[in-house]
């Protein structure tokens, strides 16, 4: 098993408060990721980072933002969470510099599933 | 547009019986597949990956498929058991960049009862 931490695994706020999603792991891996998945969706990757200080935002647009200060963590934080923010929030991360079409495989943390009412 | 379609959304089977998932893809330049697998409240963790020489890959009771010719993949699950229930994603890397992106299923729900 994947040693990815994600907490909290569940958070139910209200309106306009202030979140972090907290990810972090202890595999040294350099790239990390963000993905939010809606109940029988797809995958979609809101941001990623291939190293230290390095962030960059990923194909679906999202009001998160994330920052990469150390190796072994990366947060993503809502200034102020709206209902449409309600889904899971996934984190993984990746080793090696072959990347994902060298065949490396991208590791999940359990996720974090958040509700904003 | 790069996709990846699986089928069916969802499956109910008995305890020891077999099943296939299936997936298409239209993802090019073709780099690997793989099936993750899900379970509820948790994240995907890699069953099989696939690269576009092999055909067949086996890793336990699961069977991956490929036919890079037709761009379909299968996911074949024999004697099925209660902790096979259970999302199944189907996920194509690309080579069109350095390091790759991935294109995911919307997955297979599997329920196997008792």
């Amino acid at each position: 098993e994947a040693d990815i931490y994600q907490t909290p695994r569940y958070l139910v706020i209200g309106t306009g408060k202030k979140i972090t999603l907290e990810c972090s792991q202890t595999m040294g891996h350099d790239k990390m990721y963000w993905y939010q998945q809606d109940p029988g969706m797809e995958l979609h990757l809101i941001h990623y980072s291939y190293g230290v200080n390095s962030t960059e935002k990923g194909d679906l647009s999202s009001e998160s933002t994330v920052s990469r200060i150390r190796t072994e963590h990366f947060p993503l934080t809502l200034e102020s969470a709206r209902p449409s923010h309600t889904s899971q929030y996934l984190c993984a991360s990746l080793h090696g510099t072959a990347g994902l079409a060298g065949g490396n495989e991208q590791f999940f943390g359990p996720g974090t599933r958040l509700t904003v009412l | 547009k790069n996709q990846v379609e699986q089928s069916p959304q969802s499956l109910i089977i008995l305890e020891g019986k077999n099943c296939t998932l299936q997936c298409n893809y239209t993802v090019s330049p073709f780099s690997n597949l793989r099936w993750y697998k899900q379970d509820t409240g948790r994240g995907p963790v890699s069953l099989t990956i696939m690269t576009f020489s092999e055909n067949t890959k086996s890793n336990g009771r699961y069977t991956a498929t490929l036919d890079a010719d037709t761009k379909q993949s299968s996911l074949h699950i024999t004697a099925s058991q209660l902790s096979d229930s259970a999302s199944y994603i189907c996920v194509v890397s690309d080579r069109g960049s350095t390091l790759g992106r991935l294109y995911f299923g919307r997955g297979t729900q599997l329920t196997v009862w008792p």
